[in-house]
């Protein structure tokens, strides 16, 4: 599958591919964690979240994990498909303070 | 089940007006928070609402205002306008106060200001 160690703008990678999207955040604080898929004209829709007391958690097709050590996030998206193509945002929080939300990653999955 | 309504989803303005905005939240949410989003960047925190009080506000002027209403709908108003407020405004709503859940957002209300 395609991975990026560091943040890039933009991951493009074949239909069926394992996707891989990073994250690092500011705040050693932070102890919830969200992903975000936003597609063109549309708000941000909620993909998986998990908190600081975890490191990994998987869902439908994604798995996200945290470590905490390097303050990095990341979101493995299985078996890309077509409709996977969006931009991808992280964001962080911490007790009492508001979502902020990372630089987006821009996922094209060509078939 | 509906998810955020925003409306409307398009507004274009000029300087100096003034504009209100309006969010729907998921049935049995109670807590409704405001973001701007600027072309190319993740959306930025201006409010958030629980109970009809506010209970955060982002890095904003105080030129934006907002409000809930007592059937958790929200209202965000932002007084005289300026080519910078462009963006698309997104509501998002959840179950409670606080922000260590998660929060599902509207398709937002875009707005050019000329």
């Amino acid at each position: 599958g395609e991975s990026v160690g560091l943040h890039l703008p933009t991951l493009s990678v074949q239909e069926g591919d394992n996707s891989i999207i990073n994250c690092a955040y500011s705040n050693s604080a932070s102890d919830y964690f969200i992903w975000y898929k936003q597609e063109s004209g549309k708000g941000p829709q909620f993909i998986i979240d998990i908190r600081s007391n975890m490191d990994k958690r998987q869902g439908q097709r994604v798995t996200v994990l945290l470590n905490k050590t390097v303050k990095h996030l990341s979101l493995q998206i299985a078996a890309t498909q077509p409709g996977d193509s969006a931009v991808y945002f992280c964001a962080e929080t911490q007790a009492g303070t508001a979502l902020i939300f990372g630089k987006g990653t821009t996922l094209s999955v060509s078939s | 089940d509906a998810g955020v309504t925003q409306s409307p989803t398009h507004l274009i303005k000029t300087r100096g007006q003034h504009v209100t905005l309006r969010c729907s939240p998921i049935s049995g949410h109670k807590s409704v928070s405001w973001y701007q989003q600027v072309l190319g960047q993740g959306p930025q925190f201006i409010f958030q609402y629980y109970e009809k009080e506010e209970r955060g506000r982002g890095n904003f002027p105080d030129r934006f205002s907002a409000r809930q209403f007592p059937n958790y709908s929200s209202e965000l108003n932002v007084n005289a306008l300026l080519l910078g407020d462009s963006a698309l405004y997104l509501c998002a709503s959840s179950l409670e106060g606080g922000y260590n859940q998660p929060q599902h957002f509207g398709d937002g209300t875009r707005l050019s200001i000329l």
